[in-house]
């Protein structure tokens, strides 16, 4: 069974204190995604990565770094953490050929003071 | 890529049949319609994906006109447990671009 491990769940932090998200899958799967998702605005997509060493900018990618140094890891990096990145955040996978089927982990919630 | 459009919530009672209705005026002929469910504080989960005309799986269906111009997402005999947040999106055929998610359709089921 598929599985999306993110660390931490939780985390309170301060304005400027680099943090980093971890993501971690069981499947092996090459396409890797990270979302933030905000009241009333929805999912959206900060990177994604369709392989190791392949990264892109999704719709809000300003504030975040992202790694893919290995096929199961996706770090996501916030280098100086603002209250506006305070946010529920989501990593997801997708096997190969599978069109729009994501699978999600069960969340980040980061709120930054 | 295809901006989607769907209602912001709706309500139904345990036992209806819910359809929520989609549109996609900009689809591309190589992009799929796929739908999620989220419940609160919890990842979206995958429900259906579908290409054209209707597919069936346990959970749900998926009907698409031949224009593939909009697609309905329904859901049969709803329970309490269906109340979640609805999503509809357009997905180019290869999968590599981006995929955004809309604001989704909160379903609320009564008793």
């Amino acid at each position: 069974e598929a599985q999306v491990t993110q660390n931490p769940r939780y985390l309170i932090t301060v304005t400027g204190k680099k943090l980093t998200v971890t993501c971690s899958q069981n499947m092996n799967h090459e396409y890797m995604s990270w979302y933030r998702q905000d009241p009333g605005l929805g999912l959206r997509q900060i990177y994604y990565s369709m392989n190791v060493e392949v990264t892109d900018k999704g719709d809000v990618p300003e504030g975040y770094k992202v790694s893919r140094k290995e096929k199961r890891n996706f770090p996501l990096i916030l280098e100086s953490p603002s209250p506006n990145q305070t946010s529920l955040y989501f990593c997801a996978i997708r096997r190969a050929n599978a069109g729009g089927e994501l699978f999600f982990g069960e969340g980040s919630r980061l709120t930054v003071l | 890529l295809a901006k989607t459009t769907q209602p912001i919530s709706m309500d139904s009672y345990e036992g209806q049949e819910v359809n929520i209705t989609c549109s996609h005026n900009n689809i591309a002929t190589n992009d799929y319609i796929t739908w999620y469910q989220q419940f609160p504080s919890q990842g979206p989960r995958f429900i259906i994906q579908g290409y054209k005309t209707k597919v069936t799986n346990e959970v749900a269906s998926l009907f698409i006109p031949a224009d593939r111009k909009s697609s309905t997402l329904s859901l049969p005999r709803v329970s309490l447990s269906d109340t979640a947040v609805y999503y509809c999106l357009v997905v180019v055929g290869s999968g590599y671009s981006t995929l955004t998610f809309g604001k989704g359709t909160m379903l609320l089921v009564s008793p």
